[in-house]
């Protein structure tokens, strides 16, 4: 049984770097296949996919933050992170960790642990 | 890929079959899956591959379709049901549907 904890800031001010990290326990990061990713959910709204990384490296994007997302694997603590530069009150949200899907040549697997999430507020 | 959800709110009553649907912007074959979220509460998995039941998810819950169309079904809405469910494609990518609320009539 896998489990995700997101940590960092609970307040960013405007303009500066979002900065969190999840970690993973009860089961290895560089154990299969699986994209691990960053979900945010601004309050009473959905549920908005903001990026994934493999153990490898391997990142994807959402194409509307791409410009501001970098997302780090750390295989040795069993972590991955997740910076979102320039923030505006319009990225506060509940940001959720979670282990994703992959496919592999027309076949997919679903993803299924979430962590708690954790709220961040921007504001000054 | 872009999913959209309907109804964006539904009001029903405890025992009633409640069915809400996910349409994909292209077909995604059968990635999909289906959250359900409470308040103050991570997604929990109900559903992978638009029909499979994840376990220890009650029977009640049912999903269908392929392609671009699909739906959930809750055959017997009880209390514990009402909350906000999500479908989440993850053929291409990874995208959510914008979030069904189910509330009590």
């Amino acid at each position: 049984q896998l489990h995700l904890q997101e940590s960092g800031p609970g307040l960013v001010k405007p303009s500066e770097t979002l900065s969190l990290t999840c970690t993973v326990s009860g089961g290895s990061i560089s154990g299969s296949s699986y994209y691990w990713g960053w979900i945010r959910q601004p309050p009473g709204k959905g549920l908005e996919w903001i990026g994934s990384i493999q153990y490898n490296g391997d990142t994807h994007y959402n194409p509307s933050l791409k410009s501001r997302v970098t997302m780090s694997v750390a295989t040795s603590k069993n972590q991955f992170s997740l910076k979102l530069t320039s923030v505006t009150a319009a990225d506060t949200a509940i940001f959720y960790c979670a282990r994703l899907g992959y496919c592999i040549r027309d076949v997919c697997y679903h993803g299924d642990y979430w962590g708690q999430g954790a709220l961040v507020t921007v504001s000054s | 890929i872009q999913m959209t959800q309907s109804p964006s709110t539904l009001y029903a009553s405890v025992g009633d079959r409640v069915t809400i649907t996910c349409r994909a912007s292209q077909p995604i074959s059968s990635w999909l899956a289906w959250y359900q979220q409470k308040p103050g509460k991570a997604p929990n998995l109900l559903i992978y591959k638009a029909s499979t039941l994840q376990s220890g998810v009650p029977s009640r819950f049912s999903g269908s379709g392929s392609g671009t169309e699909f739906t959930l079904t809750i055959s017997s809405l009880q209390p514990d049901d009402f909350a906000t469910y999500f479908c989440h494609q993850y053929d291409n990518l990874w995208t959510f549907g914008q979030g069904t609320k189910v509330e009590i009539k």
